[in-house]
This record gives structure tokens, sequence and C-alpha cells, in this order.
């Protein structure tokens, strides 16, 4: 079966930029979506199609995709950042949707 | 705005049954694909399953670890989706998640129902 895998947390500093990867073969060829859980809610997508915003979302959020490894970019991080960060494909040859690992994100 | 509510979760013995509701506001469910997403132990995202919208032919498609346990389908007059779990295993429990599907992403989410399987 497919995996994403991303690494387990990333700590930073208000106002710095945090960049958030997720790894799986050939990512590249797929359409990475990223989603935003803040604790004890649901999660909220934040970037689709690689690097698309959905209405609402700050610019401050980016993202892209090269090779075997799909970026979440946050730029002037806030405290209101601090969440999970989860990456999402669509696996064509499983007909499956595959969420990677999750990414901790701590705002120092 | 779109609105997703989930219901039907609590605690059910290894080897019953549940059926989740997710009912919405602010869209149709007849007219969109809508998946059930779970959060288990806090952690990790699964996918559950996935309907098709009406008009692409109302199909379900789940996760390899259903195997044959969980079915979909929905009510149209009261814009509902229903998840109907059986054979529940201890490793099902979890938060359940309700979320539309759009293109391959899941763009509308529920605030999630907690399903238990303990004995």
């Amino acid at each position: 079966s497919y995996v994403l895998s991303q690494p387990p947390s990333v700590s930073v500093a208000p106002g710095q930029t945090a960049t958030i990867s997720c790894g799986g073969d050939s990512l590249g060829r797929k359409s990475v979506h990223w989603y935003q859980q803040r604790p004890g809610q649901a999660p909220l997508l934040v970037i689709y199609s690689g690097d698309d915003r959905p209405s609402g979302i700050p610019e401050r959020f980016s993202g892209s995709t090269s090779g075997d490894t799909a970026t979440l970019t946050i730029n002037r991080v806030e405290v209101g950042d601090e969440a999970e960060y989860f990456c999402q494909v669509w696996d064509r040859s499983s007909n499956h949707y595959v969420f990677g690992t999750g990414t901790e994100v701590t705002v120092l | 705005e779109v609105r997703l509510v989930e219901s039907g979760g609590g605690l059910v013995k290894p080897g019953g049954s549940l059926r989740l509701s997710c009912v919405a506001s602010g869209l149709s469910l007849n007219n969109v694909w809508a998946s059930w997403v779970r959060q288990v132990a806090g952690e990790d995202l699964e996918w559950v399953g996935r309907i098709k919208s009406e008009i692409d032919g109302g199909t379900a498609d789940f996760a390899n670890f259903v195997k044959a346990r969980f079915s979909l389908s929905r009510d149209h007059s009261k814009n509902m989706i229903y998840l109907q779990m059986n054979s529940l295993k201890v490793e099902d429990t979890g938060l359940y998640y309700c979320a539309t599907v759009s293109g391959s992403r899941f763009e509308f989410w529920g605030r999630g129902v907690l399903v238990t399987v303990s004995s």
C-alpha cells in the first residue's frame, strides 16, 4: 500500500518560517493536500492540489511538490499555527485515500 | 456555510454493530462524494470509505481493513449519509469524521463522533 512519511515534529519561533515535508514514491505525480488539526478540532484543509489555498486560508500558507517530496511552508508563524499537519493523496493504483503520519508543529 | 454533523457513536462490544449518521446543511449530500475518515488513538488519520454522488453512480469503496464489514448509504429526503458498521473490532475504536470529497481532497469536515469497541 502507498505510504506517506512525515517528520514527527517541527519547532519554530514566532515570526519565523516552518517547513513540513511529506515523502512518498513518485509524489510529484500526485495531487497533494494538506490539513491542519488543532487540538480537539476536526482537520481543516489548508492547501490542496499542491499549492492552492481554500478561501479563508492566509497567504502565509503555501505548498510545493518536487520529485518524491511535498512541502508545506508556513511563513511568519503565529502561535495560532500550533497544530498537527497531515498530507494526503489519492492513490490511483489502490483507489484509496492515504494520509501522512502527521507532523506536530510547536511554536516556541 | 457548509456544516456536517455526525451522530450514532457509542460503546459497543466486539462483534457488535453501529450505524453512524452524517447530516449536512449548506449543501446537498446527494450531489457530492462523501467519505468517512477515522482518527485512531488521537493520532493517525485513516480513510474508511467513500460514496460517490448519485450522478456518478452512488457506489461505495472502502479501505482494505473494512473487509466487507461496513456499508454506506444515503437518505435523500434527510440529506444524510450512513455508515453501517458490523462485526466491529477493538481496533475500530476511534473518532469518526464525515467529510465531503472534492477532486481527491476532503473539503468540509464534521466534528466527529466517538466509537468505542470494548468488552
